[in-house]
């Protein structure tokens, strides 16, 4: 299975304010995917993130708020731009495996006050 | 798009005992079926999944069923033991591997010792 890096585990931040999550993997893979999790609920995608291409985002989730890097294939990052306290939730990213399933890093945390 | 419905939302069993938890999809172009135990604060880690071509498939004490034609798939865990007790969530997309995943809404699992 892929190791997958997260950073920051967890952060507290300010209403208005923007951060931004790095994910690295072990191995080089196609694609790379952000989810997120609200508090008590399920995963829902945000968007998936290409090497040399936009991210693609689902709906409901726009780049403006959360837009998207994916400089090389070992790596990507999300960032969560002007957030609110809805936005308190688990950010996920996760790659495929060699057999085609889903792997998940340990998620980032992310309160905001 | 796909839509996944899961249940029960809570489930609590007696040690040694089965359980059971239900998924229904509504595309009837999905064919893979994952499962997910999310234990307390760690990420979701898949325990088992199934793809359209087969039935049913087992791994010690778990086992998922499929039915193509009513569209459902079911998680079973025998033998119950105090450290099955986490979040499982089910999954469905249209093929594994680049494919978007659709989460059930998750159940939760407690044994009683």
């Amino acid at each position: 299975s892929a190791v997958i890096s997260q950073k920051p585990s967890r952060d507290i931040c300010q209403r208005g304010t923007s951060l931004t999550i790095q994910c690295q993997v072990d191995s080089q893979v196609t694609m790379m995917f952000w989810y997120r999790q609200q508090p008590g609920q399920s995963l829902t995608l945000i968007a998936t993130a290409n090497q040399g291409s936009e991210a693609t985002y689902e709906s409901g989730f726009v780049i403006d708020k959360f837009p998207i890097s994916r400089p090389n294939l070992t790596f990507s990052t999300l960032t969560v731009s002007n957030m609110s306290p809805e936005d308190s939730s688990i950010y996920l990213c996760s790659v495929d495996g060699l057999a085609g399933e889903l792997f998940f890093g340990e998620g980032s945390r992310l309160t905001v006050l | 798009g796909e839509n996944v419905e899961q249940h029960p939302s809570t489930l609590s069993v007696q040690e040694g005992d089965s359980a059971v938890i239900k998924c229904t999809y509504s595309d009837s172009a999905s064919n893979y079926f994952p499962w997910y135990k999310q234990e307390l604060g760690k990420r979701p880690q898949l325990i088992i999944d199934i793809r359209s071509n087969v039935g049913e498939k087992k791994d010690q004490r778990i086992a998922v069923t499929l039915n193509k034609t009513a569209k459902h798939f079911s998680l079973h865990i025998t033998e119950t033991q105090p450290e099955d007790s986490a979040v499982y969530f089910c999954a469905a997309s249209k093929s594994f591997g680049n494919e978007k995943l659709t989460f059930g809404t998750g159940t939760r699992l407690t044994i009683i010792p």
